[in-house]
């Protein structure tokens, strides 16, 4: 079946950047997503991005997609400590269905 | 705009007992989906409807989990009996629906534990 993985936990220090890596499994998805989740919340879609494009900027986040090789990155510029939080890579394996990663957990020192 | 709301936040039960699940989706959005995360896990969808029916249930354990949505709006999900490995929280999302809606906006859970 699909599977998609990440690695589980990033440290940076605030103002770094942070690279969040993602591999997928299922060459048919349409739309790949970064979801953000804080402790004792639901997850919040940060961006998605469309198969037939290879980089997305969308203010402090740039997504990069490699569909050759399945990989897709977040990258967050200028690291708050806002930030810190796990992150979840999603890809579209259906209609709508999402098939999610096991999360990356960003932990952002001051 | 109101989010999606979920109840209770938190439910703790022992096995064997039954517990149900309640969440009201965005006004609206056609679609609703309930998801399973285990701890450590991403999210694991259980089942998917779109209005009334069920799009998607493949993942559902149907020996002891159900659900329903009853006039194409709210739902509930139910577990009955439950088991240790049921422990999870429990989320639930809504979206438009149809080709145009990717984002799923989630509601906030609702952490069970089985004693």
């Amino acid at each position: 079946g699909e599977d998609v993985e990440q690695s589980l936990f990033l440290s940076v220090r605030e103002g770094d950047s942070s690279v969040i890596n993602c591999t997928y499994t299922d060459s048919s998805s349409t739309y790949l997503y970064w979801y953000k989740q804080e402790p004792g919340a639901g997850l919040q879609l940060l961006t998605y991005i469309f198969s037939n494009m290879d980089m997305k900027q969308d203010q402090r986040l740039t997504v990069l997609l490699n569909k050759k090789d399945k990989h897709l990155s977040l990258r967050i510029a200028d690291t708050q400590t806002g930030d810190s939080a796990i992150y979840f890579c999603a890809d579209n394996s259906g209609y709508s269905t999402l098939t999610f990663g096991k999360g990356t957990m960003l932990l952002v020192s001051p | 705009e109101a989010g999606v709301a979920q109840s209770p936040r938190y439910k703790i039960i022992e096995k064997r007992q039954s517990v149900a699940f309640w969440c009201n989706p965005i006004s609206g959005h056609a679609t609703l989906y309930w998801y399973q995360q285990i701890l450590g896990q991403g999210p694991k969808l259980l089942i998917q409807f779109q209005n009334n029916g069920v799009v998607d249930d493949s993942q559902l354990p149907k020996d002891r989990f159900s659900a329903e949505r009853l006039k194409g709006v709210d739902s509930t999900l139910k577990i009955q009996p439950a088991k240790l490995e049921d422990s999870a929280v429990y989320l639930c999302a809504s979206s438009l629906g149809g080709t145009g809606s990717r984002e799923q906006f989630f509601g906030p859970g609702t952490r069970l534990t089985v004693l």
